[in-house]
């Protein structure tokens, strides 16, 4: 059972143009969700989070926005930069979890000159 | 400076082998996890250590064991592992692991680059 989707496996984009990555949950025990992104052959990079009492939170060209009744968050990216090209993985966390994330399964961003 | 670092790099090793895969961080992080990623999947919690303790094990199989020999170190065992082990994995750390509802804060996990590991 998946608890985090992100349903496009893939998104291009053009240089300069908004880039929208989603992603849809589950569990209502969720209350912390984080983005990562990942070049190949390195780790996942954090990139911005948001907690389940804010609906909107904004670092620079990348904001997160949480829907809650939909249980549907996403990422915007403005304006989007080749080397934006990644992939994208969302993560939430439940309380008393010891810290464990569960990641969606990404996004592979494509940001086109 | 929020840098995780893993060795090796690579590692292959067949199925009679025992290796171990090692990362540090000199963040002051009080957690560090291991993660398993396999190729267009995402990461997969192993184990979490928490205050040098081990506090989550995803009922991962016992030819993989972990060991937090001080604050900055985490070390991951491998022995007679499978191919189907094959993998990049991944050490990450955080300032302290999730404390509950009571703190209701969340630390951001960072990752090392990771080590690609080849089971032959």
């Amino acid at each position: 059972d998946q608890q985090v989707k992100q349903n496009s496996p893939s998104l291009s984009v053009q240089e300069g143009r908004i880039s929208i990555l989603n992603c849809d949950y589950t569990n209502s025990m969720f209350d912390y969700f984080l983005w990562y992104k990942k070049y190949p052959a390195e780790g996942p990079t954090f990139l911005i989070s948001i907690s389940s009492i804010k609906d909107k939170n904004e670092d620079g060209r990348f904001t997160v926005f949480l829907n809650k009744s939909a249980k549907h968050l996403s990422l915007h990216i403005v304006p989007s930069q080749p080397g934006d090209s990644a992939v994208y993985f969302c993560a939430a966390s439940a309380p008393n979890q010891g810290g464990k994330l569960i990641f969606g399964q990404g996004t592979e961003l494509s940001v086109k000159p | 400076d929020t840098e995780v670092t893993q060795t090796p790099k690579h590692l292959v090793m067949g199925m009679t082998n025992k290796k171990s895969l090692k990362c540090e961080q000199h963040m002051g992080h009080r957690a560090m996890y291991w993660y398993k990623q396999k190729a267009k999947k995402p990461p997969e919690l192993m184990f979490v250590y928490s205050y040098e303790k081990l506090s989550i094990n995803e009922s991962v199989p016992s030819r993989f064991s972990p060991e937090c020999p001080n604050s900055s170190l985490l070390n991951l065992h491998l022995h007679a592992l499978q191919p189907e082990d094959s993998a990049l994995y991944l050490c990450a750390s955080s300032q302290k692991d999730r404390p509950g509802l009571a703190g209701g804060v969340l630390y951001e996990q960072y990752f090392g680059p990771g080590t690609r590991l080849t089971v032959t």
